[in-house]
């Protein structure tokens, strides 16, 4: 079974640092995709990014930057010049291709990031 | 888009009770998904519709769970005699096709006395 590590619990910053929230996945498959999802306070989870396999290239998109890296099995995500909107829990995620999409992503447990004015 | 719908926002019951909550998907999706919270936890995947049919189901679903999707639309969740364990936000997500990104509704909270 495939398993999302988010060994960060909480992060606490100051507003304008830079901070990397760490993604580890495992998986037999060699197919599958990645995403990053951010949970404000009101609850929704809200979609960020979505990265396949076969498509090791980093993003980037404004502030936010994303590094896979197969080899390590991660999918790092970096907030540059951080704001105190980018106060969030953070989750990892990961579906497998053999699934269709059926059987949903696995999150990992999130990462508590907390940005102080 | 009008986004995903969920009722109530928060449900408050007795150990026992029976309770059902209500998934309204962003009108165009047809595929739906309910997840399960807890404090501290990332979701977990209780179930899966393609239109009206269930095609999934975790093996964290136990028989007192049993989700609905009538017609393709909204769906449903209920849990019969409800038990503490099961306090947990319930999230329900849509999406058009599979590895789509998903849309997610706030959430039913759920809480058992």
């Amino acid at each position: 079974a495939q398993k999302v590590t988010q060994a960060q619990t909480e992060i606490s910053v100051v507003e304008k640092e830079d901070v990397t929230l760490d993604c580890v996945y495992e998986t037999r498959d060699t197919t599958y995709y990645l995403f990053w999802y951010k949970q404000p306070p009101s609850g929704e989870l809200v979609f960020l990014i979505r990265r396949n396999s076969f498509d090791e290239q980093n993003e980037i998109s404004g502030r936010y930057s994303w590094n896979f890296q197969k080899s390590t099995s991660s999918f790092n995500f970096t907030i540059t010049a951080s704001q105190v909107v980018d106060s969030a829990v953070y989750f990892c995620a990961l579906t497998l291709f053999s699934g269709g999409g059926a059987d949903g992503l696995t999150f990992g447990k999130g990462t508590h990031l907390i940005i102080q004015p | 888009d009008t986004g995903v719908s969920q009722d109530p926002r928060h449900k408050i019951t007795k150990r026992g009770q029976n309770v059902t909550f209500r998934c309204d998907p962003i009108s165009e999706h047809n595929r739906l998904y309910w997840y399960r919270q807890t404090l501290g936890q990332g979701p977990e995947f209780l179930t899966y519709f393609q239109n009206e049919a269930q095609l999934e189901k975790s093996r964290l679903l136990s028989d007192r769970f049993s989700a609905e999707r009538p017609k393709g639309s909204f769906s449903t969740l209920e849990i019969q005699r409800t038990e503490q364990g099961d306090s947990a936000m319930y999230l329900c997500a849509s999406s058009r096709q599979g590895f789509e990104k998903l849309f997610f509704g706030s959430g039913t909270q759920l809480s058992v006395l």
